[in-house]
């Protein structure tokens, strides 16, 4: 079993939609939990970062963390052309994120 | 944040070759990372580069393999040895940035390699 899981899509939704982006993980340990978008032919994008559970909003994105259920989510509002994109859930057991963990990453589109 | 840049961006070697792939970063930082990330799979880490030291690699990753160089706080080359086709894939330098509640990684823009 790996590490962590993320369904890898591809997603496709229409442009305005609400969008869910999930992943589970195994490891108790890890307390710093991130997202980073891709586009293609681009390096990772750090999006958004939380420490141990809860909730973080940021314009039309909001990352979700439950540690008891091992989840994590990333919402996005009001879905535009622009997000279509990998996203990749990442997450760290210590407070310094030297050591991170990907998961695969979920490819996501946005149609017109 | 932190612009990083990497050289090439991409290359098409031949079989038993050796690329060394540069990353540049426009800031001083302590800890620089090495990725690969293949086809629809998520990213592996292959080794951290900490300026004055040996680097230190993940299991699955030798030196002889992926020879590593951190001559400074804002240069380091990683080194492809002997190539093979399963070597095809994109090769990711990153840097951390102390700040917060976590140390956020940031990314160059990868280097494309495939090897025939």
């Amino acid at each position: 079993q790996k590490e962590v899981e993320q369904d890898p899509g591809p997603l496709s939704v229409p442009e305005g939609a609400i969008v869910s982006l999930n992943c589970t993980y195994s490891n108790s340990a890890f307390q710093y939990f991130m997202w980073y978008r891709q586009y293609s032919r681009k390096g990772p994008e750090l999006l958004m970062y939380t420490y141990s559970s809860g909730n973080k909003e940021d314009g039309r994105f909001t990352a979700q963390v439950d540690k008891s259920s091992k989840y994590i989510s990333l919402f996005i509002r009001d879905s535009q052309p622009s997000d279509s994109a990998t996203y990749l859930c990442a997450m760290s057991p210590y407070s310094s994120a030297s050591k991170i963990i990907f998961g695969s990453g979920t490819r996501l589109s946005i149609r017109p | 944040s932190a612009v990083i840049s990497q050289k090439p961006s991409r290359d098409i070697c031949q079989r038993g070759t050796s690329l060394t792939i540069q990353c540049q970063v426009d800031s001083q930082v302590t800890m620089m990372f090495w990725y690969r990330q293949q086809p629809g799979q998520s990213l592996t880490l292959i080794a951290t580069a900490n300026q004055g030291s040996e680097a230190t690699y993940e299991s699955g990753f030798v030196i002889d393999k992926f020879p590593i160089s951190r001559p400074n706080l804002t240069f380091s080359t990683l080194t492809v040895s002997n190539m093979s086709p399963e070597d095809s894939s994109i090769y990711l330098c990153s840097v951390e940035i102390a700040g917060g509640p976590g140390n956020e990684q940031f990314f160059g823009p990868g280097t494309r390699l495939t090897v025939l």
